[in-house]
């Protein structure tokens, strides 16, 4: 199974700032990989899908790079909307992992 | 619109089953691999099962091999989930949602807690 570990596990940032999450996998899942956010009470939405590409409807602020282990999803500049938790996903192995989250918070 | 609309959560004790239903619209339900992902309290989220558009294929997350049963019926545009031997680890939020490897609309969830 392949294991995602985000960083940071709480990011306390205000509106307007960048934020910069990290998702690393425990062995490569290619460009394999799609960015959630969940809001309280809410199912999640999906953001960015193969790595880098932005769903329908997602604003251009929110970016995601990264391939192999390494992924990155910023959120250029920081609505009060955004402020939620973020998951990431790989589906580069048969058996689909998440990670346990990053949570932006407003500071 | 999009809708995910399921039925079937609820409380019951250790051992026991339950069923999970889940009816699309607003889109082509048989040209879409479905799943099941869900979220136990305060927690992550864990993919469980997936199913091929015309349910040839499926696969299980290793915990629920055995137990969970995915099914489909393309003429109600629904999706199942029997749960078997159920435990208090599998007590949580379960999502029908659309696509088999990265999960594009989602249901409201449905609450199965599992508890003597």
């Amino acid at each position: 199974e392949i294991v995602l570990t985000q960083s940071p596990g709480t990011l306390s940032l205000s509106p307007g700032e960048r934020a910069t999450l990290s998702c690393r996998a425990s062995q490569s899942v290619s460009s394999n990989l799609v960015w959630y956010q969940q809001k309280p009470g809410q199912a999640p939405r999906l953001l960015i899908y193969d790595a880098s590409s932005r769903d329908t409807g997602i604003p251009d602020r929110f970016s995601g790079s990264g391939s192999g282990t390494d992924f990155t999803l910023t959120i250029s500049r920081l609505e009060p909307e955004d402020f939620a938790v973020y998951y990431c996903q790989q589906y580069g192995s048969l058996s689909w992992t998440f990670g346990q989250g990053t949570k932006v918070e407003i500071k | 619109e999009v809708q995910l609309v399921g039925s079937g959560g609820g409380l019951v004790q250790p051992g026991e089953s339950l069923r999970l239903s889940c009816v699309a619209s607003g889109f082509t339900f048989t040209t879409y691999w479905m799943s099941w992902v869900r979220q136990a309290p305060g927690q992550g989220l864990e993919w469980v099962a997936n199913i091929k558009q015309d349910g040839s294929e499926k696969n299980y997350v290793d915990s629920v091999k055995g137990r969970f049963t995915i099914s489909r019926d393309n003429a109600k545009n629904s999706l199942y989930l029997q749960m078997d031997s159920l435990t208090a680890e599998d007590t949580a939020l379960y999502y029908c949602v659309s696509g088999g490897f990265r999960f594009h609309y989602w249901g409201q969830g449905m609450l199965v807690t599992v508890s003597s």
